[in-house]
């Protein structure tokens, strides 16, 4: 597969555990957000989204928060399986500006 | 189904040789995208078009060509002027909505190795 990520930070979890993965984004003009998930050897694939008047979505086991005051948003994944095995990205973007991509997170699952 | 296409998926050249990266989408998307994925590092944004026969460098555009003639298509030439060509590479689309930010579909991308 794919070298991508190859250093990338590692998160390692339990199978049937909670997940979470952090981000800090660095424009405070930013105000739209997405979580995207990267598989070896495919393209990123969209999780979810969230706009800066929210700070909490909830999708289908994930759910993201929003602290605009640090900067910070987050990803949580409940009931982590083996298929949630990838890199996750984070992705800020302004009205001004174009979407720019975190450096990845990988998430590991331990059986 | 709606998607992303690039191909192929694999792609060797030698070094002084332009190559031309394959992108259809079918989504009726009016923004496509290339990036550039290196390891350990983020996306990196190469030439963007936000409408046919409208075209725009992005970050890393040295290097590099596009062309939109149609819609569905927005293919990316890797030229010999491009220092260091090999990585992976990722088409994308986007449909902005109401003025709205809305998310980027990629395609499976693109592996190219030149030596």
């Amino acid at each position: 597969g794919e070298n991508v990520g190859l250093h990338l930070p590692t998160l390692s979890v339990q199978e049937g555990d909670n997940s979470i993965i952090n981000c800090a984004y660095s424009n405070s003009a930013s105000d739209y957000f997405i979580w995207y998930k990267q598989e070896s050897g495919k393209g990123p694939q969209f999780i979810i989204d969230i706009r800066s008047n929210m700070d909490k979505r909830q999708g289908q086991r994930v759910t993201v928060l929003l602290n605009k005051t640090v900067k910070h948003l987050s990803l949580q994944i409940a009931a982590t399986q083996p298929g949630d095995s990838a890199v996750y990205f984070c992705a800020e973007k302004s009205r001004a500006s174009k979407i720019i991509f975190g450096s990845g997170t990988r998430l590991s699952i331990r059986p | 189904d709606g998607g992303i296409t690039q191909s192929p998926k694999y792609l060797f050249r030698k070094e002084g040789q332009n190559v031309t990266l394959s992108c259809e989408q079918n989504l009726n998307h009016d923004a496509m995208y290339w990036y550039r994925q290196d390891p350990g590092q983020g996306l990196r944004l190469i030439y963007y078009s936000q409408i046919v026969n409208d075209f725009q460098k992005g970050d890393i555009a040295e290097g590099y060509s596009v062309s939109r003639e149609k819609k569905e298509s927005f293919p990316l030439t890797v030229t010999s002027a491009q220092k260091n060509p090999t990585a992976f590479y990722l088409c994308a689309s986007s449909l902005p909505h109401r003025g709205l930010d809305s998310p980027l579909h990629f395609g499976n991308g693109t592996r190219l190795t030149v030596t």
